[in-house]
């Protein structure tokens, strides 16, 4: 079954607007990993993080390992029409193989300019 | 830029036949997965392969079958398909399965009528 629940579903904002989402679970994960997926196109990496507290960016992206490794954020600051998609957090569970990840259901993000 | 090439985009195919789903990656990887994308339900990863000839299912490997010859080409079989595979394919490749990064292609959208 599921086991990364990711919020929030969707998200509707003004050009400008700062966004968080995040994803929990109740099982330790050893990777986080933000992707985001464009209308028709396959998900590209955005942020990989591999250590508990870890904090990275990419641009205007920002992304957290939760120090308990049960949890993850994205935030995107000043969004832009181009941020429009679907981000996914996906994680490799503890205790599973390297390559074996599990992803969450998506948070659909629309911009409005 | 690594490239990974999935055959068709859009596949249209009835009950009961036989369904081949071809990728193909560019950059030497070693690693190749196939997952299923379903709305609500995120990315599920249906079968991965480590190495040529080798295979190692994933979360929901049940009616489906996978084929690696060639480094490069990761093929995904559904023997005999149903309305309950319809759904939107991804076809990823990776270079070091411990950093966890995959690489994805756009999509295969599959109806089974």
């Amino acid at each position: 079954g599921q086991q990364l629940n990711q919020s929030p579903q969707s998200m509707f904002i003004q050009e400008g607007e700062d966004v968080s989402m995040n994803c929990t679970s109740s099982s330790i994960f050893n990777t986080w990993l933000w992707y985001k997926q464009d209308p028709g196109e396959g998900p590209v990496l955005l942020i990989a993080l591999y250590k508990a507290g870890e904090l990275t960016s990419n641009g205007r992206l920002t992304a957290q390992f939760g120090i308990t490794r049960k949890d993850s954020f994205l935030n995107i600051s000043a969004s832009i029409p181009s941020d429009v998609g679907i981000y996914f957090c996906a994680g490799q569970l503890r205790g599973t193989s390297y390559g074996k990840l599990t992803f969450g259901q998506g948070t659909i993000l629309t911009v409005h300019p | 830029d690594v490239k990974v090439t999935q055959s068709s985009r859009y596949l249209v195919k009835r009950t009961g036949e036989k369904v081949f789903l071809e990728c193909v990656q560019d950059m030497d990887h070693e690693n190749m997965f196939w997952y299923r994308q379903d709305p609500g339900l995120g990315l599920r990863l249906i079968y991965f392969s480590y190495d040529v000839k080798m295979k190692e299912k994933g979360d929901i490997p049940e009616g489906y079958s996978v084929s690696r010859e060639k480094k490069e080409r990761f093929s995904l079989i559904l023997e005999s398909a149903s309305t309950n595979q319809t759904s939107m394919y991804l076809c990823a490749s990776s270079l070091e399965l411990a950093k966890n990064i995959q690489y994805f292609g756009a999509g295969t959208r599959l109806s089974v009528l």
